[in-house]
């Protein structure tokens, strides 16, 4: 039962535009929403994060947006640049326990942004 | 800084021989280790969490004398398969945290292939 979901296995889009990654989850228990960033043969790196109490959080280029009604949040990168082309995943945290322990993992996204 | 190092990057071994994995926080002391598996085109499921001078906590399903796992410091976790199989050919990715409230992070992976 997969209680994260990235829908879109990947998406492209043209150096200086916005793209937006999508990510749903099933499991109310979720509070805390976490963005990673990966590059072949490399770890994920931490991105952004996102608490339930909020619905938006910024930073730089990124922005993480969660609407807990609807169970979805979306991660923001404006402007694209090619350096970001690499694998999204969201992960999210249940309620209760560490606020960056027990990741669950969505699939991944693969973005590519073309110069 | 929070560099975590994992090794080796890629094994490649026969049939029921016994493959340990490293995973080292190189600048930080880890008090949390976890480590996950990843299938092709899958996202990445957590195996087991591991506190240094403790048992591992393993996740539903992951069984604990197949994956061996050892936080015998805080810069060292170490996760050994124990008479591999092809099954067992998968993506294995270590993370660390320095505390309940530091995010998790991650080292570069290891590819395992039984033969």
């Amino acid at each position: 039962d997969q209680q994260v979901k990235q829908n879109s296995p990947s998406l492209s889009v043209q150096e200086g535009r916005i793209s937006i990654l999508n990510c749903d989850y099933t499991n109310s228990m979720f509070d805390y929403f976490l963005w990673y960033k990966k590059y072949p043969a490399e770890g994920p790196t931490f991105l952004i994060s996102i608490s339930s109490i909020k619905d938006k959080n910024e930073d730089g280029r990124f922005t993480v947006f969660l609407n807990k009604s609807a169970k979805h949040l979306s991660l923001h990168i404006v402007p694209s640049q090619p350096g970001d082309s690499a694998v999204y995943f969201c992960a999210a945290v249940p309620a209760g326990g560490t606020s960056y322990g027990k990741l669950t993992f969505g699939q991944g996204t693969i973005l590519t942004v073309h110069p | 800084g929070a560099v975590v190092s994992q090794h080796p990057s890629w094994v490649i071994c026969k049939s029921g021989t016994s493959v340990k994995i490293e995973c080292r926080s190189l600048d930080f002391q880890a008090t949390t280790m976890f480590w996950y598996r990843q299938f092709p085109k899958q996202s990445l499921m957590l195996m087991a969490t591991s506190n240094e001078g403790s048992k591992a906590t393993y996740e539903q399903g992951v069984e604990k004398d197949k994956f061996l796992i050892n936080h015998a410091s805080l810069t060292l976790s170490t996760l050994t398969v124990t008479s591999a199989h092809p099954e067992d050919s998968s993506f294995y990715i270590c993370s660390a945290s320095a505390g309940t409230d530091q995010p998790q992070h991650f080292g570069d992976g290891t590819r395992l292939s039984i033969l």
